[in-house]
């Protein structure tokens, strides 16, 4: 069974440009979740999104945005990008039950010049 | 103040050491608990999760205690395949899948 699958795997961007990521779950996963991994932290949580509804919301900007689509799949968008947002992007799929295990993508490694 | 702390490290160890890694949560309210290892430049990968009784699995062994908001794992007869980060990660009661990591513990098995 695919697991988690995310794309673009990597990408460069210019300050001031738009990212868009995305991301697919485990078969029979309707939650999903994106993280924010910089070089030397743990992942810090951005989105968790469930029936195509926002679950939840960490302490990120406007600038941050996702949806999740009828198929549970989902995008993250970040608008007006800066040199701060480079980092590893991790989305993570699980069963809708709070503490339930999240399974991880390989991540999209965002590099903003 | 952090939902999660941890000992960043880094440890190194020769193989076959026994290795404990400790970590504390702030937050009362936290309701389940978990260690995830993470290889260089690859995703989260779950390693076990941790309840109250404490858990073994194999080599590994995770302790709770919610008294003193306190997790621990400890690695026994480590191998150079342990080499890797190890992030302790609570999830919030009411919070959905809402997971909060540590920074995480390097840790190194040299041979």
């Amino acid at each position: 069974d695919a697991g988690v699958t995310q794309s673009p795997t990597h990408l460069i961007k210019t300050r001031g440009q738009h990212v868009t990521l995305r991301c697919s779950p485990i078969s029979g996963h309707k939650s999903v979740s994106w993280y924010q991994q910089v070089l030397g932290q743990g992942p810090q949580f951005i989105f968790q999104y469930y029936e195509k509804e926002e679950r939840g919301r960490g302490n990120f900007p406007d600038r941050f945005s996702a949806r999740q689509f009828p198929n549970y799949s989902s995008e993250l968008n970040v608008n007006a990008l800066l040199l701060g947002d480079s980092a590893l992007y991790l989305c993570a799929s699980s069963l809708d039950r709070p503490g339930n295990t999240i399974y991880f993508g390989e991540g999209s490694w965002l590099t903003v010049v | 103040r952090k939902e999660v702390e941890q000992d960043p490290g880094p440890f190194n160890v020769p193989e076959g050491a026994t290795v404990a890694f400790n970590c504390t949560y702030s937050n009362s309210a936290s309701q389940s608990f978990f260690w995830y290892r993470q290889d260089c430049r690859k995703e989260p990968k779950l390693l076990m999760s941790v309840y109250s009784s404490g858990n073994e699995d194999g080599r590994f062994t995770a302790q709770l205690n919610r008294a003193s908001q306190y997790i621990s794992l400890l690695i026994r007869d480590s191998k150079l395949s342990d080499s890797a980060t190890y992030l302790c990660v609570v999830n919030l009661a009411n919070t959905g899948n809402q997971f909060y990591f540590g920074t995480g513990t390097s840790l190194t098995v040299i041979p």
